[in-house]
């Protein structure tokens, strides 16, 4: 099973409102992260955790607050985001580093 | 420092021509990966192949392949026979020791679109 779950698929928020993006795989993946993708470019990595510590943090806003519960899950809490943050978000996991990554169908976010 | 370069933006072909998506690849790292992912209109990324920089064999699986030269820091991937199922968004990737392996930095993308 090569499969990562993303839900919701598709989030409308406000510029005020807290909702979480949820990711899972259960693949036995160590590395998990979240990507962020702006229409017609290519995807630019936000977070990796490693063995469910977070292990890069690509100087993203704190309004996008990652969290890893546990190895087969990735949350990601948003909070006071900007119209700028629409976006598709993709999370994706493998095994350590160097390896092919496997990525969910991504949650399409709209800001308004 | 790490740049993946796609130099095609947009490719447009007629079914069953052949079709070949450039990549080319800077590092400074003697050991790094090299990744094709293909993107649908539904968003997943889909990964296609793998190869690390030891390996400079060229791959074959059923239409695809891969030419990977070090050489010239390419790695270039050829669709044989293309249908229209392979219309897609596709990327080439790059993951070496300065970024912790963990960090793939993907080129800006080719875009290809096959016409029945």
């Amino acid at each position: 099973d090569t499969e990562v779950t993303q839900t919701p698929k598709h989030l409308v928020m406000g510029m005020t409102n807290k909702k979480s993006l949820k990711c899972e795989q259960h693949m036995g993946h160590r590395a998990m992260y979240w990507y962020k993708q702006k229409a017609k470019k290519p995807p630019e990595l936000m977070f990796v955790y490693s063995y469910e510590k977070l292990s890069i943090n690509e100087s993203v806003p704190s309004r996008f607050s990652p969290e890893c519960p546990n190895s087969s899950l990735l949350n990601l809490h948003l909070h006071a985001l900007q119209p700028e943050d629409s976006a598709l978000y993709l999370c994706a996991s493998s095994h350590e580093g160097g390896t092919e990554a496997f990525f969910g169908q991504g949650t399409r976010l709209t800001v308004v | 420092a790490q740049k993946v370069t796609q130099a095609q933006t947009e490719i447009s072909v007629v079914e069953k021509e052949d079709v070949t998506l450039d990549c080319v690849y800077e590092t400074r790292d003697t050991t790094y990966y090299l990744f094709w992912y293909k993107q649908p209109p539904s968003g997943e990324l889909v990964f296609l192949i793998r190869r690390n920089s030891f390996d400079e064999q060229n791959e074959i699986s059923g239409r695809y392949s891969w030419n990977f030269q070090k050489s010239t820091s390419s790695f270039n991937f050829t669709i044989t026979a293309s249908q229209v199922v392979d219309s897609a968004v596709y990327f080439c990737a790059l993951s070496d020791f300065s970024g912790g392996y963990n960090k793939l930095i993907f080129g800006a993308g080719t875009r290809l679109a096959v016409h029945p």
